[in-house]
């Protein structure tokens, strides 16, 4: 079993809507998540990170983590097409960091 | 500018040839780490070293090894390639005490032939 598994994708949202990506981690001894965007030949880039129970909201981009059913999720609201990307989940336990295998997000003009 | 650097960016070798490749970051951040990303796979992580004199395996590190040279440089070598290690690895430094916690480099191709 991978240690950060991401909703299967492709995910397809037309313009000005909501997107909602999906992870979930096996070990409960992680300590921080973290979301990225990768555009294609690209490096990825940090979106946010969380480690707290919760909500964190960073302009259009909201994190939430619920430690107990091990699951972070990251809402893009008024999605763009700049948007349009894949984007990776990643857990951190003592300094080994693990990612998902990516959900690839396409915004429809 | 601040950040992460790899190189070299594009390289192809035979299979049994090997090869380093070098990662130097200049944020001052203390782990470092080598993923390697192949298509539909995500990230994998292959080695990282969470201070400088410690490095740790991670998911795939089977044909790789590591140096942490020092605070700044962290290498990764092919000792004999193949090619199942066709790829495109990416090295990347953290420090969540930083405004600016996680940097990747821009990536190093690898074609094994």
């Amino acid at each position: 079993q991978k240690e950060v598994e991401q909703n299967s994708g492709p995910l397809s949202v037309p313009e000005g809507a909501i997107a909602s990506l999906n992870c979930t981690y096996s070990d409960r001894g992680s300590q921080s998540f973290f979301w990225y965007r990768q555009y294609s030949g690209k490096s990825p880039e940090l979106i946010m990170f969380i480690y707290s129970n919760g909500d964190k909201e960073d302009g259009r981009f909201t994190a939430q983590l619920n430690k107990a059913s091990q699951y972070v999720s990251l809402l893009i609201r008024d999605s763009q097409p700049s948007d349009s990307a894949t984007y990776l989940c990643a857990a951190l336990n003592d300094y080994k960091l693990s990612f998902g295998a990516g959900t690839t997000v396409t915004v429809r003009a | 500018n601040a950040g992460v650097t790899q190189t070299p960016k594009f390289q192809v070798l035979k299979t049994g040839q090997s090869m380093t490749l070098q990662c130097a970051q200049d944020m001052n951040h203390n782990s470092m780490y080598w993923y390697r990303q192949d298509p539909g796979m995500g990230l994998r992580l292959i080695y990282y070293s969470a201070s400088e004199g410690t490095t740790d395996k991670g998911e795939v590190p089977n044909g790789y090894n590591v140096s942490r040279l020092n605070k700044r440089e962290f290498s990764l070598r092919l000792e004999s390639a193949a090619p199942s290690q066709t790829s495109v690895y990416f090295c990347a430094s953290i420090s969540l005490y930083s405004n600016q916690p996680q940097h990747f480099g821009d990536g190093t191709r690898l074609s094994i032939l």
